[in-house]
């Protein structure tokens, strides 16, 4: 069955820092590849997608890499802030209409001052 | 308007009652999504309303019953849940692209009680 991994525990950095988040994948050949940030009891907000023939892309800050041979994406965040605590989601997606979207399990950032 | 609404944000129900939740988004969105999310867990996706139709309904019990009056408008009536029902209930909407390349819009959330 599909699975998609993301390091369960919480990350700590400092302010400042590089924030490498992971995004691991099995049964599974994705198209695309979203991520998406999530606030404490508020819904996930969309941040980047890359497609399966990109190897990276990037907004701002973010930084996200997708290699369909080790079937892994890398999310990145440079000059990490105590705002960009929270914990951010993986969703690989296909090629068919109106997305069944399936997100990883989630890892909580924490950026200390 | 680039937002999705839920109402209400809290709600508390007993096992025997009847209540219903409300998701509202006026983007032109044609997809419509009900997801649950434990603690600590992500979200999991429920049913899929495409142009106001049932298109994926993940093997959700029969106490919860979506329903898509228009394409702006999403319930979830619920009846007779669990106590293991009480969760955070996300609403989410897509544009009408072909492709998994849709982006989703979450609104803020149900945070519901089942006592």
């Amino acid at each position: 069955s599909q699975k998609i991994e993301q390091n369960s525990e919480a990350l700590n950095i400092q302010e400042g820092k590089t924030a490498t988040l992971t995004c691991n994948y099995t049964n599974y050949s994705p198209a695309y590849l979203q991520w998406y940030r999530q606030d404490p009891g508020r819904g996930p907000v969309f941040l980047l997608l890359i497609r399966e023939n990109e190897k990276e892309k990037r907004k701002e800050r973010l930084k996200v890499t997708f290699d369909t041979t080790l079937k892994q994406s890398l999310f990145h965040i440079t000059a990490s802030q105590p705002a960009d605590s929270a914990t951010y989601l993986c969703a690989p997606s296909g090629n068919t209409g109106f997305q069944k979207l399936v997100f990883g399990t989630g890892t909580r950032l924490l950026v200390s001052p | 308007d680039t937002e999705v609404t839920q109402t209400p944000k809290h709600l508390v129900m007993g096992m025997t009652n009847k209540k219903s939740l409300k998701c509202e988004q006026h983007m032109g969105h044609r997809a419509m999504y009900w997801y649950k999310q434990k603690a600590k867990k992500p979200p999991e996706l429920m049913f899929v309303y495409s142009y106001e139709k049932l298109s994926i309904n993940e093997s959700v019990p029969s106490r919860f019953s979506p329903e898509c009056p228009n394409s702006s408008l999403l319930n979830l009536h619920l009846h007779a849940l669990q106590p293991e029902d009480s969760a955070l209930y996300l609403c989410a909407s897509s544009p009408p692209l072909a492709g998994g390349k849709d982006t989703q819009y979450f609104g803020p959330g149900t945070r519901l009680t089942v006592l």
